[in-house]
């Protein structure tokens, strides 16, 4: 199972929104609603920031929102601030055959 | 406030065998809800999706690791663990625990770096 494709980096001013995009297949994204993003800054665990496509956890900044159309989920950050900046991963249930499936993930800096 | 905490060897020799325990404090391991999961990151590099387990021992692998992979619980002292059979540089990395609820991890170790070198 191949891993999901994410941009390598994005670059975005404070202030800013901008999306970072997740390509699956129609066995992982395509068919489920079980993506979920996390945030990572060095050194760190990564942290759930979205589940099940749309969903926030308790305590994530509502500058954080998910979707998904067809093979590709999104996650987009609004208003962007210095401490955005980290590297995000999308992750995906991938059925029976293949299970969980992380994106590369994307580093983004705040410019 | 569910805390998760690995533990292991830092260092294993290559052909050998990689062993790592989760303790799960804050809450019970044989909480039905649940899944428990090891994912790994060698430096530098993105996350990886080892497997989860459950309390009554159903596990879930990685295809491309379950030859090497065995994850186990213990309920009795509140803990899951992971082997990795063979390793080779390429299993070098950081290797976190974590809670599976419905296929998202909430709740992370803080990760142990595991290094394979003779």
């Amino acid at each position: 199972q191949s891993a999901l494709t994410q941009p390598a980096s994005v670059s975005g001013s404070p202030g800013q929104s901008l999306t970072i995009s997740c390509t699956g297949t129609s066995g992982d994204v395509g068919s489920w609603n079980l993506v979920s993003w996390y945030q990572q800054h060095p050194g760190k665990a990564p942290k759930l920031l979205i589940y099940e496509v749309t969903k926030r956890p308790s305590g994530v900044s509502n500058r954080f929102s998910g979707s998904k159309s067809g093979n590709t989920a999104s996650l987009t950050i609004s208003g962007l601030q210095a401490e955005d900046e980290a590297d995000y991963y999308c992750y995906s249930y991938a059925g029976s055959s293949a299970l969980g499936v992380f994106g590369g993930g994307t580093e983004l800096t705040v410019l | 406030q569910l805390q998760l905490q690995e533990s292991g060897p830092g260092l294993v020799k290559p052909s050998e065998t990689l062993s790592l325990t989760c303790k799960v404090s804050g809450g019970s391991i044989s909480n039905n809800n649940y899944y428990w999961g090891w994912i790994r990151q060698p430096p530098g590099k993105g996350l990886e999706w080892i497997g989860s387990i459950y309390y009554g021992g159903s596990t879930y692998y990685k295809p491309s690791l379950k030859s090497r992979v065995t994850i186990s619980v213990d309920t009795s002292k509140n803990h899951f663990s992971l082997k990795l059979t063979s390793v080779t540089a390429a299993d070098t990395a950081v290797y976190y625990c974590a809670r599976q609820d419905n296929w998202n991890y909430a709740y992370w170790g803080q990760g142990t770096l595991v290094t394979v070198s003779s």
